[in-house]
Formats: structure tokens, sequence, C-alpha cells
């Protein structure tokens, strides 16, 4: 089944702890980026990635790195998360082109205390 | 930067209704726009992709059309139903490979 897995799907942590958020597509896309949702702001572009070791900044992303070495995996790692990155976190891939859809995967929920 | 807008923000409406959801977007260099639902708690279900050369697409029920020129989009639902209840969401993909969301229609189908 093509799909784009994300984990963990649910995650608690503190202040400063080094986190990271898996992020895995299996039909074989050139493009991945990942997305936070908050009440009120809608989904907004953190990074993306046209391809292996191709990463590009989206709107918001102080905070956050990311790395593509394989093409099917694009992780999402917060070095120090702090509370305002309490969010819905999103990935999501697509061929390159236009004519291309997005497909996201389930969501992580993140809570930073 | 590309500002995308999505009135109404909430909508409820009888079942077997017709209906129109609108995006609009500020900047009209665009590379696609997709729709999208969202049901509470799941992720995102891609509905229709319109690259920026066409100017509709549709897919049973559901038909969306684009006009660039103008910066709107309308996602046209026919015969709703209450499993069409349901967040939309478009989404508009600009020529440097981003992607700027609305913030939604929250669409309530009642039986």
């Amino acid at each position: 089944e093509a799909q784009v897995t994300q984990n963990p799907r649910y995650l608690i942590t503190v202040t400063g702890k080094k986190l990271t958020v898996t992020c895995s597509q299996n039909m074989n896309h050139e493009y991945m980026s990942w997305y936070r949702q908050d009440p009120g702001l809608g989904l907004r572009q953190i990074y993306y990635s046209m391809n292996v070791e191709v990463t590009d900044k989206g709107d918001v992303p102080e905070g956050y790195k990311v790395s593509r070495k394989e093409k099917r995996n694009f992780p999402l790692i917060l070095e120090s998360p702090s509370p305002n990155q309490t969010s819905l976190y999103f990935c999501a891939s697509s061929g390159a082109g236009p004519y291309n859809e997005q497909f996201f995967g389930p969501g992580t929920r993140l809570t930073v205390l | 930067k590309q500002e995308v807008t999505q009135i109404p923000a909430a909508l409820s409406v009888p079942e077997g209704e017709n209906l129109v959801l609108n995006c609009s977007f500020t900047d009209s260099a665009i590379y696609n726009l997709q729709w999208f639902r969202q049901d509470p708690g799941k992720g995102l279900t891609s509905l229709l992709l319109i690259q920026s050369s066409q100017r509709e697409q549709t897919s049973g029920r559901l038909n969306a059309s684009l006009d660039k020129s103008s910066g709107r989009s309308t996602l046209y639902i026919a015969a709703s139903q209450p499993g069409d209840s349901a967040t939309y969401l478009c989404a508009v993909g600009s020529n440097f490979n981003k992607f700027y969301f609305g913030s939604g229609t929250k669409l309530n189908v009642k039986p």
C-alpha cells in the first residue's frame, strides 16, 4: 500500500530534550516536506526537500533541522524543543512536477512542556 | 509572500444541497492548487489537483475550478451527504516549490 508513515504519532517531552520525528514514504517520491498545523494559523511549511541531499527552508524553519540521506526518509529534528513548538506535525511527499499531488502522513502530535 | 484565504470558515447545510467552497490567493504565479479534506484527528486526504495551466478538474461529485488571473479557486460539491462533513483545505504551490495553505472551511452536512 502506497503510504507516508510518521513516528511517533504522539509525543510528550520537556523543554530542551532533543527529539526526532521520522517520516518515510514508499512511493519513490522526489519531493518531501514537513508542515506544522496550529489552530487559527492553518498548515505552515517548515522544510522541504527536492531530492536526496537537497533541502530548503519553508516559512517557519526556526528551531528545526532536517536531513535527506535516503530518498524514502525525511526526519525532522528538534535540537532543543520549546513550548512554542507544541503542534501537530505532518510529513508529505509527491513526485516532482506540478501534476503530482501531495500525499500526507497521519500526523504527529507533539507536546513540549 | 503568498497569502491564501478560505471563506467561509464554517458552513452548515442540509443533506442533498449543492455547495461551493472558496479559496483565494494573492500571487497568481502559482505552480498548482490542491484541495484536501481533513477529518478530525486524521491526516489530509487529497481530493483534486489543478495544474496552473488547467481551468478545472472533476472527480465524482466534486469539481474544482481555477482562475489564476483573479486569484480564485472554488470547490463545488454536488448533492452533499453527511459523510462529506469535514474540514476542506486548499493549498497553493508556488513556483519555488513552496506550498501555502488556507485555514480551511469546516463543513457540516446535516441528515
